[in-house]
């Protein structure tokens, strides 16, 4: 059974700070995906990637395909950050979520 | 700029009642996908389409859930009888190709359900 942990469950930050969110799934996967979940509910796919290093904006997402764990970064981070982000395992359709990771980013 | 539209954003209702929730895909996108998201459980697969065909459902109590696409611009989940414990967020979500893999997914804004 693939499952998929995140860390931290929950992350403040300073106006400005580098953040960093890591995932790691159990099973092979085709591609995992990254998304945002604003304070108002509303989801949206930051990136979905397969192997490497994907940027937009001050967001770049990394995978490690061989120890199955990937990281989403925030370069000078700013309180619109402030979300939840969720990381989802992608093995034919069959997403598997996250728990997720509340950022606040304080000015 | 195209989205996913789901309706209604919010329902309240009795036990018992039946509840439809519909979701309009982004026009093009072939692959529709239910979820439901708890504080308990968070997001969890319910059913997805392919093309308006179902593809897997095995996520949805069958008992009170259906799911159906009944053309290519529209969604819905229904349940009937509803119980207190579907009380939840459910989110559409449209994608093209041939797996979520093919393309990010486009979230609807979600129907928040409460069943007193």
């Amino acid at each position: 059974k693939n499952e998929v942990e995140q860390s931290p469950q929950n992350l403040t930050a300073q106006e400005g700070e580098f953040i960093t969110i890591n995932c790691s799934y159990s099973v092979g996967i085709s591609a995992l995906h990254w998304l945002q979940q604003h304070p108002g509910g509303g989801i949206v796919s930051l990136f979905m990637l397969s192997s490497g290093k994907k940027k937009h904006g001050r967001l770049i997402a990394t995978i490690n395909i061989q120890e199955k764990h990937s990281s989403l970064h925030i370069t000078a981070s700013h309180p619109r950050d402030s979300a939840v982000y969720i990381c989802a395992s992608d093995n034919t359709d069959k997403l598997i979520f996250g728990t997720g990771t509340r950022l606040q980013v304080f000015p | 700029d195209a989205r996913v539209t789901q309706t209604p954003r919010h329902k309240v209702t009795e036990m018992g009642q039946e509840v439809t929730m519909r979701c309009q895909p982004i026009l093009g996108h072939n692959t529709v996908f239910w979820y439901r998201q708890t504080m308990m459980q968070g997001l969890e697969l319910l059913a997805y389409f392919r093309n308006r065909a179902p593809l897997d459902d095995s996520g949805m109590p069958k008992d009170r859930f259906s799911a159906e696409m009944p053309d290519a611009t529209l969604a819905t989940l229904k349940i009937q009888p509803s119980e207190p414990r579907d009380s939840a967020v459910y989110f559409c979500a449209s994608g093209l190709g041939q797996g979520t893999y093919n393309s990010p997914l486009h979230f609807g804004n979600g129907t928040r359900l409460t069943v007193t």
